[in-house]
C-alpha cells in the first residue's frame, strides 16, 4: 500500500531560521513520484516540486532545498533563512501505480509558522 | 489560460439537499481528479476520471457522483448531503502524454452542511 506520513504536524521558528520539514514515504513500486506542495493562508495549492524515483539527486531553488533518499524512503524540505511569508501549511505526496491511474496519496501536512 | 476554475468558493447546504460542485479546465488535460481535505487528514481522493467518458473511485467515494462528457469538465454531485460532507473540495488536472504528472489545483469550494 502506498502511504505517507508527515510526522510533523506544526512547526513554529522565528524568522531567518532554518527549517527542515520531513516526509516519509511507503512505496512497492519501483517507478514513482514524489511532490511537495504549499497551501498559503488564502486556501490554494501551490506545486513547490516533483521528483522522479530514479533521480535521486538533491535539488535547490533560492531558499528552497529538498533532500531524497531511496534508502530512507524520505523526502525532505528545507527552508533556509526563513521569511514570515513562508508560513503556510506544506503537504508531501506520492504518486505511484499504473500509468493511467491518477491517485495523487497526500500527507496530512504540516503547519508552519514563522514569527518575525 | 484560466487554469483550473472551480464554482461556487463557498456553499452551505442542509442536511439532505443535493447539488453540483463545477470544474473546468482549459489546459485539454485528460485527467481530473476531485479531493476533499479536511484538518487533520490531509486531501483525500473521491473520483478521478482518466478521459471523457472514464471515472473511477477513488479513496473517499460513498455520497457523491462524478462524470465526465467533455474533456473540459468535470462536475462532482453531491447526492444527499450530509454534515460529514462539510469540507473544502479541490478539483485537480493533468497532462497525460508527458512525464511531469504535476497536478493543477483549482482554488476550492468550501462547503458546509447543517
Amino acid at each position: 500500500a502506498q502511504k505517507v506520513t508527515q510526522a510533523q504536524t506544526e512547526i513554529s521558528v522565528v524568522e531567518k531560521e532554518d527549517v527542515t520539514l520531513d516526509c516519509v514515504y511507503e512505496t512497492r513500486d519501483t517507478t514513482y513520484y514524489l511532490f511537495w506542495y504549499k497551501q498559503p493562508p488564502s486556501g490554494e495549492l501551490v506545486f513547490l516540486i516533483r521528483r522522479n524515483s530514479f533521480d535521486e539527486q538533491n535539488e535547490i531553488s533560492g531558499r528552497y532545498s529538498w533532500n531524497f533518499q531511496k534508502s530512507t524512503s524520505s523526502f525532505n524540505f528545507t527552508i533556509t533563512a526563513s521569511q514570515v511569508v513562508d508560513s503556510a501549511v506544506y503537504f508531501c505526496a506520492l504518486l505511484s501505480g499504473p500509468y493511467n491511474t491518477d491517485k495523487l496519496i497526500f500527507g496530512t501536512g504540516t503547519r508552519l509558522q514563522v514569527f518575525p | 489560460n484560466a487554469g483550473v476554475t472551480q464554482t461556487p468558493k463557498f456553499q452551505v447546504l442542509k442536511t439532505g439537499q443535493s447539488m453540483t460542485l463545477q470544474c473546468a479546465q482549459d489546459m485539454n488535460h485528460e485527467y481530473m481528479s476531485w479531493y476533499r481535505q479536511d484538518p487533520g487528514m490531509g486531501l483525500r481522493l473521491i473520483h478521478y476520471s482518466v478521459g471523457a467518458g472514464i471515472t473511477d473511485q477513488g479513496e473517499v467515494p460513498n455520497g457523491y457522483n462524478v462524470s465526465r462528457s467533455t474533456t473540459e469538465d468535470f462536475p462532482l454531485r453531491l447526492l444527499s448531503a450530509a454534515p460529514s460532507q462539510t469540507s473544502v473540495y479541490f478539483c485537480a488536472s493533468r497532462e497525460d502524454h508527458t512525464n511531469t504528472y504535476e497536478q493543477y489545483f483549482g482554488p476550492g469550494t468550501r462547503l458546509t452542511v447543517t
